[in-house]
Formats: C-alpha cells, sequence, structure tokens
C-alpha cells in the first residue's frame, strides 16, 4: 500500500480566511514533504519534515505554517493568502534510510483558490 | 538554473510502438532519479526509479537507463498504450536522506491510436 491522502480536494477561501490542509499516510514513512505546483510547471518543494522536526523550509512565506503533530499527520496552516498562492498543494512521503527508500510518493492533492 | 531538464514539452506516439522520453540533469550530487506520471489536477504517481550505481531498471513496460558519464536518463514504454497518455516527470534527489525531489518541467505524452 503506498497510499497518502489528502483533504479537502478542493477549497476556495478568502483572503482574511484561516484554513488548513492535510495529509495523511499510515505506511511508517518518516519523512513528509509539502508541495505546491502552478498549473503547467514541475512541483516545488515548500516544506520537508523527517521524523516529525521541521527540516527544510524554502523560504515560505509566513503565511503557510506546517505542522507535523505525529509521524503520520501533516498539517499546512493558511492564512492572509494572496490570489496568486492558488495551486495544488501536494503532500509526499517517504521511508528514510538508503536510496530504496527515497521512493516519494503523492497525495492526490488540494485545488486551493483564493479569492 | 534548471538542475534537471526534459527539453521535449510534448511527445505522440503511435499505439503500440515505443515512447522514449529523455532527460537530463547537471548537478552531480544526485543519486537517485524517478519518472513519474501525472494527469491534470491529480497528484503525481511513482513509475520506476533508478539508483546511479545502476544503469538500467526495469518494470513490465517501463525501463529506465542512465548514462551516468552524460548525465542523461530515459524512459522507454513499450509497447505504448491509450492509458499511457499522461504528462511525465522526471525528479532527482541527492539521496540518503529527507530531501526534496528537483523536478523536470515535463514531457506531454500522446498516443494515437
Amino acid at each position: 500500500d503506498t497510499e497518502v491522502t489528502q483533504t479537502p480536494k478542493h477549497l476556495v477561501m478568502g483572503m482574511t480566511n484561516k484554513k488548513s490542509l492535510k495529509c495523511e499516510q499510515h505506511m511508517g514513512h518518516r519523512a513528509m514533504y509539502w508541495y505546491k505546483q502552478k498549473a503547467k510547471k514541475p512541483p516545488e518543494l515548500m516544506f520537508v519534515y523527517s521524523y516529525e522536526k521541521l527540516s527544510i523550509n524554502e523560504s515560505v512565506p509566513s503565511r503557510f505554517s506546517p505542522e507535523c503533530p505525529n509521524s503520520s499527520l501533516l498539517n499546512l496552516h493558511l492564512h492572509a493568502l494572496q490570489p496568486e498562492d492558488s495551486a495544488l498543494y501536494l503532500c509526499a512521503s517517504s521511508q528514510l534510510g538508503g536510496p530504496i527508500t527515497d521512493t516519494q510518493y503523492f497525495g492526490p492533492g488540494t485545488r486551493l483558490t483564493v479569492l | 538554473d534548471q538542475q534537471v531538464k526534459q527539453n521535449s514539452p510534448s511527445l505522440s506516439v503511435q499505439e503500440g510502438r515505443i515512447s522514449i522520453l529523455n532527460c537530463d540533469y547537471t548537478n552531480s550530487m544526485f543519486d537517485y532519479f524517478l519518472w513519474y506520471k501525472k494527469y491534470p489536477a491529480e497528484g503525481p504517481t511513482f513509475l520506476i526509479s533508478i539508483s546511479s550505481i545502476k544503469d538500467k531498471n526495469e518494470d513490465g513496460r517501463f525501463t529506465v537507463f542512465l548514462n551516468k558519464s552524460a548525465k542523461h536518463l530515459s524512459l522507454h514504454i513499450v509497447p505504448s498504450q491509450p492509458g499511457d497518455s499522461a504528462v511525465y516527470f522526471c525528479a532527482a534527489i541527492p539521496g540518503g536522506g529527507a530531501d526534496g525531489l528537483t523536478f523536470g518541467k515535463g514531457t506531454h505524452l500522446i498516443i494515437q491510436p
């Protein structure tokens, strides 16, 4: 089983709203990732959690706040977003410990629209 | 500066023939390479990967070749089927830890009946 789930599938929010994206995996993976994908572009890394600790933040604006409550869950808290933040937000996970375990498995994504 | 390059934005192949998708990279630290298939508004689906210590990896209809000296890899799909029509992303990672994937811009593969 290589399933990563994400909720909600679609989200529309105003610039003053606070919302959260959720991601879950039950593969025992110890690394989890947030990526952002704009139309006709490749996914771009936002954050990496390794053993539930934030290990990489790709200079993401503070209006995006990640959280890893436990090894299976990853949240992305959104506040005061801009219309240009509208994109597909992808969560991924990977086992840690060697080349074969570096494969990242992606969830279906959350399509975010900021009005 | 693009560290992973897919120079063909699109590729059209007849059903039953071989599809060859190419990818070049510039970062010598990349140690592990992956191919993902993606439909619009969906997450990427992992297809096949290869470690830098190998030059070939096969999985069913999919084969990935790695030429480390040329910093080039290719994905072969044979025979091509209509369901293979999608965007294919090449990705690379230094390996050995939690790090982000560096993606190419993707190649849109169209399988024609």
